[in-house]
């Protein structure tokens, strides 16, 4: 059974540096083709996709926030870590992390964490 | 990077109606690469339909899936009330930078 679980703080301040775990059980990221992505979405806004680090520790990141972002992997743990830097209040948003098998589902997310809403605010 | 846009925004229907749900590409997706979910408020996205057409592990076949190039369509052949929901359209582009999403399409009880 796959299970993905993001954890992080709910609340940051302005210009601070988010850091959210994706933890996950019932596949590994060791697995040839495997991924796992960071998804955001604003409250009633549509999802925007923000990382994603694959089994061979490639990463690759969303042109507009590229600068801002670091995605890593701890094999061993089964997590995922997102860091962002430079918060705004325009970050808040429920933050996914969610599963890419390419050999099952293509490019597409099939499994995702239910979500950790974080609230940039002062 | 690839735009999506869904259309309608809004779609009113009654259970036991058909659902037809638009998303357009400003250049063309291979079929391999466009995905459809479900979205319910305070729940995480469910995957429905990838490759353009396939079904994921446990979708009703009242779900399916069309399109090739830049226009593809989500039919919904009878809906149930539990179908009532968002439903968003995404994409894979070649360049492993370029997963992007469409706004959704809210289909609600008229």
């Amino acid at each position: 059974q796959v299970t993905l679980r993001e954890s992080g703080p709910a609340l940051v301040k302005p210009t601070q540096t988010l850091t959210l775990t994706c933890t996950f059980s019932g596949f590994s990221l060791i697995t040839s083709g495997m991924c796992v992505s960071w998804i955001r979405q604003p409250p009633g806004k549509a999802l925007e996709w923000l990382a994603l680090i694959d089994w061979d520790d490639d990463k690759y990141y969303s042109t507009s926030l590229k600068t801002r972002l670091t995605i890593s992997k701890d094999t061993s743990k089964n997590q995922v870590v997102l860091t962002m830097t430079n918060m705004d209040p325009v970050d808040t948003a429920t933050y996914y992390c969610a599963r890419t098998d390419p050999y099952s589902s293509s490019w597409s997310f099939d499994y995702w964490g239910q979500g950790t809403l974080v609230t940039v605010s002062s | 990077e690839i735009v999506l846009t869904q259309s309608p925004g809004t779609l009113s229907l009654s259970p036991g109606e058909r659902a037809t749900l638009s998303c357009r590409a400003s250049q063309s997706v291979s079929s391999s690469y466009l995905a459809w979910y479900q979205q319910k408020p305070g729940q995480a996205p469910r995957l429905l339909i990838y490759g353009a057409s396939s079904r994921a592990t446990g979708i009703p076949d009242r779900f399916s899936g069309s399109g090739s190039g830049t226009d593809f369509t989500l039919t919904i052949s009878r809906l149930e009330p539990e179908d009532f929901a968002v439903y968003y359209c995404q994409q894979y582009g070649s360049s492993r930078s370029a997963w992007t999403f469409g706004q959704g399409t809210k289909v609600e009880i008229k």
